[in-house]
């Protein structure tokens, strides 16, 4: 079991630019989570999928911010235009059934964003 | 205010002390509770969840106090590994509410 894959692991852009993060979550899972943590909100929930359907978007900061999933095996959150206040590590995670945090449930790596 | 609150600390503890972290949520409807750690840039990962009842795994014990409304995680015999940032996690089906942790610096 590969666990969640998130890529690219650091990125590095310029304000203005669009960034696109993905993931792909553990094979079976049926719901997928985008979070955020930066040290002044800790970690947030951005929104969560269940079966590749959007269920909760009520976290995503704007407009700026958008997620996809056109699988169930991939997903991707988009920022458009970028600003320096994005930065922050951005974790995707997924699990099986009712998505309860308990040991069904699973981050991936993260994917540390800087906007300069 | 925010929905789960802890002390971010650090506490610095010498090996094989005690230490006991708490957080407050401010929902109470919130049925579910949990105990994640994070080590320095890497993902959070479950320590353990906690029960009405109150429960134990090796060193460590979760307690819950719903007419107060906070968790607590009891730590015993520190070891060095433990060092890493305590995250408090409550909340409903798929909505959960991470506290900003609590750094855990164990030192020789």
């Amino acid at each position: 079991d590969a666990g969640v894959i998130q890529s690219p692991r650091h990125e590095v852009t310029e304000m203005g630019q669009e960034v696109t993060l993905r993931c792909k979550p553990i094979s079976g899972h049926d719901y997928l989570f985008w979070y955020r943590q930066t040290m002044m909100r800790g970690l947030e929930l951005l929104i969560y999928f269940n079966n590749n359907v959007p269920i909760d978007d009520s976290g995503m900061p704007e407009d700026r911010f958008s997620a996809k999933m056109p699988n169930a095996s991939f997903s991707t959150l988009k920022i458009q235009p970028s600003e320096p206040r994005d930065s922050a590590v951005y974790f995707c995670a997924s699990s099986l059934g009712q998505g309860n945090l308990d040991y069904g449930y699973t981050f991936g790596s993260g994917t540390r964003l800087t906007v300069v | 205010r925010k929905e789960v609150e802890q002390d971010p600390g650090p506490f610095n503890v010498p090996e094989g002390a005690t230490v006991a972290f708490n957080c407050t949520y401010s929902n109470s409807a919130s049925q579910s509770f949990f105990w994640y750690r994070q080590d320095c840039r890497k993902e959070p990962k479950l320590l353990m969840s906690v029960y009405s009842s109150g429960n134990e795994d090796g060193r460590f014990t979760a307690q819950l106090n719903r007419a107060s409304q906070y968790i607590s995680l009891l730590i015993r015999d520190s070891k060095l590994s433990d060092s890493a940032t305590y995250l408090c996690v409550v909340g409903n089906f798929n909505k959960f509410y991470f506290g900003s942790g609590t750094k855990l610096n164990v030192k020789p």
